[in-house]
């Protein structure tokens, strides 16, 4: 049972836009910055937002972060086959003091 | 250019020691606002973060496991080692290792480097 709550699974089309939800509590999400990560089958997972809404160089801005109160949110725009991967949230947990992670969303592209 | 990899037996019987090894280049781990961390994955199933070290040699650990692990570091040769004891099926899962930078208000970038992870059986 993970700490953050996600959907998951997600779909869409090619050039949809798609959001994926992540909800915590006071002591994550609520107190501190959320993280997201892109993971492909086999393959270490990848920062693609960090501090709420903040992109790594070379992420595309197609990918947006948002969060209100104990929720956050993944919005991809524009939907590419390519963006068929596992999105995980991630905040520090200040009653737990460590890292929480969400069970992850399947995102995928119809 | 920052690089991590991990490394250590792919096989382990239950109750047996875990130790791991991240060995990483293009940071220094003594350099201020830079951190270490561990995390897993069992097949299947979502991230699991286990530890982390800060350059001030600073230590965290998951609740959850807490007393079964230990992260120490060896500058000289750039690594940090996880050790987790009393391994069990239950352990059985991709380990990585990951860069963590934090600003000086203690906020961090997130895990911004992935070694490519290493996958532990645990079986009899």
């Amino acid at each position: 049972q993970s700490v953050l709550t996600q959907p998951p699974s997600a779909s869409g089309t090619p050039g949809q836009r798609v959001t994926i939800s992540c909800s915590g509590s006071s002591s994550n999400i609520g107190s501190n910055y959320v993280y997201w990560y892109q993971q492909f089958p086999g393959t270490a997972p990848k920062l693609l937002i960090y501090r709420n809404n903040q992109r790594p160089s070379g992420v595309p801005d197609r990918f947006s972060g948002s969060k209100t109160g104990t929720s956050a949110s993944l919005a991809i725009s524009g939907l590419r086959s390519e963006d068929e991967a596992d999105y995980y949230c991630a905040a520090w947990d200040d009653s737990l003091s460590g890292w929480v992670f969400g069970g992850g969303t399947k995102l995928t592209v119809l | 250019q920052i690089t991590l990899k991990e490394s250590g037996p792919t096989l382990v019987k239950p109750t047996q020691t875990l130790t791991l090894t991240c060995t990483f280049s293009g940071f220094s781990l003594t350099t201020s606002g830079v951190g270490v961390g561990w995390i897993r994955q069992s097949p299947g199933k979502a991230l699991e973060w286990l530890a982390l070290f800060y350059w001030d040699d600073y230590k965290r650990y998951s609740a959850s496991l807490q007393g079964r692990l230990t992260v120490t570091k060896d500058t000289s040769k750039n690594q940090v080692v996880l050790t987790m004891t009393n391994m069990d099926p239950v352990d059985t899962a991709t380990y990585y290792c990951a860069h963590t930078p934090y600003n000086i208000g203690g906020q961090s970038r997130g895990f911004d480097y992935w070694g490519p992870g290493t996958l532990v059986t645990v079986s009899s």
